[in-house]
Protein backbone atom coordinates (compact mmCIF):
# COMPACT_ATOMS: atom_id res chain seq x y z
CA UNK A 1 0.00 0.00 0.00
CA UNK A 2 1.43 3.22 -1.06
CA UNK A 3 2.04 5.91 2.21
CA UNK A 4 1.31 9.80 1.79
CA UNK A 5 3.85 11.59 4.27
CA UNK A 6 3.08 15.31 4.19
CA UNK A 7 5.08 17.91 5.70
CA UNK A 8 4.88 20.42 7.68
CA UNK A 9 2.29 19.21 10.05
CA UNK A 10 1.41 22.78 10.81
CA UNK A 11 1.90 25.88 8.98
CA UNK A 12 1.34 29.56 11.13
CA UNK A 13 1.39 32.16 8.39
CA UNK A 14 0.21 36.06 8.51
CA UNK A 15 -2.32 36.93 5.70
CA UNK A 16 -0.68 37.65 2.06
CA UNK A 17 2.16 35.29 2.73
CA UNK A 18 2.41 31.90 0.49
CA UNK A 19 2.20 28.69 1.91
CA UNK A 20 3.92 25.32 0.64
CA UNK A 21 2.32 22.29 1.05
CA UNK A 22 4.36 18.60 0.68
CA UNK A 23 3.27 15.36 -0.19
CA UNK A 24 5.86 12.38 -0.36
CA UNK A 25 4.88 9.29 -1.86
CA UNK A 26 6.14 6.19 -0.67
CA UNK A 27 6.14 5.07 -4.54
CA UNK A 28 6.29 6.79 -7.92
CA UNK A 29 2.70 7.69 -8.45
CA UNK A 30 0.80 8.73 -11.90
CA UNK A 31 -0.25 12.35 -11.61
CA UNK A 32 -3.38 11.98 -12.58
CA UNK A 33 -4.01 10.13 -9.79
CA UNK A 34 -2.75 12.72 -7.10
CA UNK A 35 -5.51 15.11 -5.80
CA UNK A 36 -5.89 17.74 -2.73
CA UNK A 37 -8.64 18.18 -0.29
CA UNK A 38 -9.52 20.97 2.00
CA UNK A 39 -11.04 20.12 5.03
CA UNK A 40 -12.55 23.41 7.46
CA UNK A 41 -13.40 22.85 11.18
CA UNK A 42 -16.60 20.74 11.32
CA UNK A 43 -17.16 20.45 7.41
CA UNK A 44 -16.72 17.68 4.88
CA UNK A 45 -13.68 17.78 2.78
CA UNK A 46 -13.35 19.65 -0.48
CA UNK A 47 -11.81 18.94 -3.84
CA UNK A 48 -9.53 21.10 -4.51
CA UNK A 49 -6.87 20.32 -6.85
CA UNK A 50 -6.90 16.76 -9.39
CA UNK A 51 -4.55 15.30 -11.54
CA UNK A 52 -1.79 17.18 -9.58
CA UNK A 53 -2.19 20.67 -11.01
CA UNK A 54 -5.92 21.13 -11.90
CA UNK A 55 -7.87 23.04 -10.00
CA UNK A 56 -11.32 21.70 -9.38
CA UNK A 57 -14.33 24.25 -10.12
CA UNK A 58 -14.76 26.98 -8.39
CA UNK A 59 -11.77 26.84 -6.46
CA UNK A 60 -9.24 30.35 -6.90
CA UNK A 61 -6.22 30.32 -8.27
CA UNK A 62 -4.60 31.91 -5.61
CA UNK A 63 -4.21 27.37 -5.12
CA UNK A 64 -1.78 25.61 -7.44
CA UNK A 65 -0.43 22.50 -7.42
CA UNK A 66 2.63 20.95 -8.75
CA UNK A 67 4.80 18.05 -8.69
CA UNK A 68 5.54 14.47 -10.46
CA UNK A 69 7.31 10.80 -9.80
CA UNK A 70 7.08 10.86 -5.37
CA UNK A 71 6.92 15.31 -4.62
CA UNK A 72 3.77 16.45 -4.77
CA UNK A 73 2.97 20.27 -3.74
CA UNK A 74 0.07 22.86 -3.25
CA UNK A 75 0.86 26.30 -3.03
CA UNK A 76 -1.87 28.83 -1.45
CA UNK A 77 -0.66 32.01 -2.13
CA UNK A 78 -2.06 35.03 -1.21
CA UNK A 79 -3.13 33.29 1.86
CA UNK A 80 -6.72 34.39 3.07
CA UNK A 81 -8.36 33.90 6.68
CA UNK A 82 -10.82 31.61 5.30
CA UNK A 83 -8.22 29.32 4.05
CA UNK A 84 -7.89 28.13 7.75
CA UNK A 85 -7.89 24.46 6.85
CA UNK A 86 -6.48 20.97 7.18
CA UNK A 87 -5.28 20.22 3.64
CA UNK A 88 -5.00 16.06 2.79
CA UNK A 89 -3.30 14.59 -0.21
CA UNK A 90 -4.76 11.55 -1.59
CA UNK A 91 -3.77 8.92 -4.11
CA UNK A 92 -5.65 5.97 -5.88
CA UNK A 93 -3.49 3.57 -7.61
CA UNK A 94 -3.80 -0.07 -8.50
CA UNK A 95 -6.53 -0.88 -6.32
CA UNK A 96 -7.04 1.34 -3.35
CA UNK A 97 -6.63 4.85 -2.07
CA UNK A 98 -4.98 6.27 0.72
CA UNK A 99 -4.90 9.87 2.48
CA UNK A 100 -1.67 11.55 4.07
CA UNK A 101 -2.04 13.13 7.62
CA UNK A 102 -2.63 16.65 6.71
CA UNK A 103 -1.09 19.97 6.94
CA UNK A 104 -2.92 22.53 9.29
CA UNK A 105 -2.92 25.84 8.14
CA UNK A 106 -3.56 28.64 11.00
CA UNK A 107 -3.22 32.07 10.17
CA UNK A 108 -1.22 34.69 12.54
CA UNK B 1 -26.37 19.44 -8.76
CA UNK B 2 -24.67 16.35 -6.89
CA UNK B 3 -25.76 15.61 -3.46
CA UNK B 4 -25.18 12.40 -1.63
CA UNK B 5 -26.55 11.79 1.87
CA UNK B 6 -25.57 9.02 4.37
CA UNK B 7 -27.48 7.42 6.90
CA UNK B 8 -27.51 4.50 9.20
CA UNK B 9 -27.10 4.11 13.16
CA UNK B 10 -25.52 6.65 15.32
CA UNK B 11 -24.47 3.97 18.14
CA UNK B 12 -23.37 0.17 17.57
CA UNK B 13 -22.63 -2.35 19.71
CA UNK B 14 -19.01 -3.65 19.84
CA UNK B 15 -18.60 -7.25 17.60
CA UNK B 16 -22.24 -5.82 15.77
CA UNK B 17 -22.44 -5.66 11.80
CA UNK B 18 -22.79 -1.53 10.88
CA UNK B 19 -24.67 -1.03 7.54
CA UNK B 20 -24.80 2.57 6.25
CA UNK B 21 -26.37 3.33 2.77
CA UNK B 22 -25.77 6.16 1.11
CA UNK B 23 -28.19 8.02 -1.32
CA UNK B 24 -27.32 9.89 -4.04
CA UNK B 25 -29.20 12.49 -6.90
CA UNK B 26 -27.35 14.35 -9.85
CA UNK B 27 -25.80 12.06 -11.37
CA UNK B 28 -26.28 8.07 -12.41
CA UNK B 29 -23.92 5.33 -11.15
CA UNK B 30 -24.13 3.71 -14.69
CA UNK B 31 -22.04 6.10 -16.27
CA UNK B 32 -18.63 5.32 -17.70
CA UNK B 33 -15.80 5.54 -15.06
CA UNK B 34 -17.88 7.12 -12.16
CA UNK B 35 -17.84 5.44 -8.57
CA UNK B 36 -19.12 6.24 -5.45
CA UNK B 37 -17.31 5.42 -2.13
CA UNK B 38 -17.15 5.58 1.73
CA UNK B 39 -14.33 6.91 3.69
CA UNK B 40 -14.45 7.71 7.45
CA UNK B 41 -12.34 9.92 10.03
CA UNK B 42 -12.16 8.97 13.10
CA UNK B 43 -11.98 11.84 15.61
CA UNK B 44 -9.27 14.17 15.48
CA UNK B 45 -7.51 11.82 12.97
CA UNK B 46 -6.63 11.80 9.36
CA UNK B 47 -9.19 10.40 6.74
CA UNK B 48 -9.06 6.76 5.70
CA UNK B 49 -10.57 5.16 2.41
CA UNK B 50 -12.19 2.63 3.02
CA UNK B 51 -14.25 1.24 -0.53
CA UNK B 52 -15.30 1.91 -3.93
CA UNK B 53 -18.07 0.38 -6.42
CA UNK B 54 -17.67 1.61 -9.95
CA UNK B 55 -20.30 2.25 -12.83
CA UNK B 56 -19.96 -1.43 -14.07
CA UNK B 57 -19.72 -3.03 -10.34
CA UNK B 58 -16.19 -3.52 -9.78
CA UNK B 59 -15.66 -3.15 -6.04
CA UNK B 60 -12.39 -1.90 -4.37
CA UNK B 61 -11.21 -2.41 -0.83
CA UNK B 62 -9.05 -1.11 1.50
CA UNK B 63 -6.55 -3.84 1.79
CA UNK B 64 -6.51 -3.85 5.84
CA UNK B 65 -10.13 -3.80 5.83
CA UNK B 66 -10.93 -6.13 3.30
CA UNK B 67 -12.45 -9.28 5.44
CA UNK B 68 -14.92 -6.99 7.14
CA UNK B 69 -16.33 -4.61 4.25
CA UNK B 70 -18.95 -5.05 1.66
CA UNK B 71 -20.36 -2.53 -0.63
CA UNK B 72 -22.62 -2.83 -3.12
CA UNK B 73 -25.04 -0.33 -5.59
CA UNK B 74 -28.64 -0.32 -6.27
CA UNK B 75 -28.91 1.51 -9.55
CA UNK B 76 -32.85 1.81 -9.70
CA UNK B 77 -32.72 3.77 -6.04
CA UNK B 78 -29.38 5.38 -6.71
CA UNK B 79 -27.92 3.79 -3.82
CA UNK B 80 -24.23 2.61 -2.67
CA UNK B 81 -24.96 0.54 0.83
CA UNK B 82 -21.67 -0.50 2.78
CA UNK B 83 -21.45 -3.28 5.47
CA UNK B 84 -18.86 -3.44 7.96
CA UNK B 85 -18.54 -6.29 10.36
CA UNK B 86 -17.46 -7.20 13.72
CA UNK B 87 -17.12 -3.55 14.67
CA UNK B 88 -14.89 -2.07 17.29
CA UNK B 89 -14.61 1.05 19.82
CA UNK B 90 -11.60 1.72 17.10
CA UNK B 91 -13.97 2.04 14.13
CA UNK B 92 -15.98 5.14 15.81
CA UNK B 93 -15.46 7.97 13.11
CA UNK B 94 -17.68 10.06 10.54
CA UNK B 95 -18.47 7.82 7.72
CA UNK B 96 -18.77 10.12 4.74
CA UNK B 97 -20.15 9.00 1.52
CA UNK B 98 -18.42 10.15 -2.04
CA UNK B 99 -18.95 10.53 -5.57
CA UNK B 100 -15.45 9.93 -7.62
CA UNK B 101 -15.42 10.95 -11.18
CA UNK B 102 -12.66 11.89 -13.66
CA UNK B 103 -12.15 15.55 -14.13
CA UNK B 104 -10.79 17.13 -16.96
CA UNK B 105 -8.93 16.06 -20.13
CA UNK B 106 -8.63 12.18 -21.05
CA UNK B 107 -4.47 13.14 -20.35
CA UNK B 108 -3.88 15.68 -18.55
CA UNK B 109 -7.09 15.54 -16.41
CA UNK B 110 -7.05 13.04 -13.16
CA UNK B 111 -9.35 11.36 -10.67
CA UNK B 112 -11.12 13.57 -8.04
CA UNK B 113 -13.72 13.01 -5.05
CA UNK B 114 -15.71 15.40 -6.29
CA UNK B 115 -18.63 15.25 -4.06
CA UNK B 116 -19.11 14.14 -0.46
CA UNK B 117 -21.61 13.68 2.07
CA UNK B 118 -22.13 15.76 5.22
CA UNK B 119 -21.16 12.44 7.05
CA UNK B 120 -22.46 10.43 9.26
CA UNK B 121 -20.76 9.49 12.86
CA UNK B 122 -20.86 6.16 14.03
CA UNK B 123 -19.97 5.37 17.73
CA UNK B 124 -19.26 1.69 18.77
CA UNK B 125 -19.78 1.11 22.19
CA UNK B 126 -21.27 -1.21 24.34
Amino acid sequence: EIVLTQSPGTLSLSPGESATLSCRASQSLYPNYLSWYQQKPGQAPRLLIYGAFNRATGIPDRFSGSGSGTDFTLTISRLEPEDIAVYYCQQYGSSSGTFGQGTKVEIK
Amino acid sequence: QITLKESGPTLVKPSQTLTLTCTFSGFSLTTSHVGVGWIRQPPGKTLEWLALVYWDDDKRYSPSLNSRLTITKDTSKNQVVLTMTNMDPVDTATYYCVYRVWLGAPTSGGYGLDAWGQGTTVIVSS
